[in-house]
């Protein structure tokens, strides 16, 4: 069965770049979500789209922005980048009306 | 959405079953329980999640007390590669996030 894919897999930037971190839902999902997971940390929920709506928000950053696109994948940017950005973001999908929500694979950022 | 409680860390022997509890004293009556687990730096894999009545799937069964403030995620027959980070999390309407507390380290040692 399709998964979620997140691309790329890995990014190593420098400190005040920036990144963009693409994430392609489950066929027919049309709700994505985006979590950061710091190391040693539990996944923290950053923001989510529904029918390319921003549908909730979480502890995101201001140089964080992210969008859903007509074809339901979604990209998160992020500008400025810090140290403490280097993390495992993971993007997550569901349809709606259904429970279950599926995560990608990560992107291990890393920021130097 | 509700606060969940769970063990720190849990061992289990290989071919056993595991018990995983959960209590979750605050949830609502429209909230559902959900399990992930999370093997080492992999996405969270989603397992099961159940509002009141048990639950089974080819991975697990979730057992849900009758006042519905605790919970348990049986694996009936543990293997070395259920070894994970297990999150247990109370979510409201579909659609809504899934907060992460912090799980329990399962160790399944042969």
């Amino acid at each position: 069965a399709a998964g979620v894919i997140q691309s790329p897999r890995h990014l190593i930037k420098e400190k005040r770049e920036t990144a963009t971190l693409k994430c392609y839902p489950i066929p027919r999902h049309d709700t994505v979500y985006w979590y950061q997971q710091g190391p040693g940390q539990d996944p923290q929920f950053l923001i989510s789209f529904y029918e390319k709506m921003q549908s909730d928000k979480g502890s995101i950053p201001d140089r964080f922005s992210a969008q859903q696109f007509s074809d339901y994948h979604s990209e998160l940017n992020m500008s400025s980048l810090e140290l403490g950005d280097s993390a495992l973001y993971f993007c997550a999908s569901s349809a709606a009306r259904q429970a279950d929500v599926y995560f990608g694979p990560g992107t291990r950022l890393t920021v130097t | 959405d509700a606060k969940t409680t769970q063990p720190t860390s849990m061992d289990c022997a290989e071919g056993r079953a595991a018990n995983l509890p959960c209590n979750h004293s605050t949830i609502s009556g429209n909230e559902y329980v959900y399990w992930y687990r999370q093997i080492h730096s992999q996405g969270p894999q989603y397992i099961i999640h159940g509002l009141k009545n048990n639950e089974t799937n080819e991975m697990a069964s979730l057992i849900i007390t009758e006042d519905r403030k605790s919970s348990t995620l049986i694996l009936p027959h543990a293997t070395l590669r259920d070894t994970a980070v297990y999150y247990c999390i109370v979510r409201g309407t579909s659609g809504s996030r899934l907060t992460f507390g912090e799980g329990t380290q399962l160790t399944v040692n042969p």
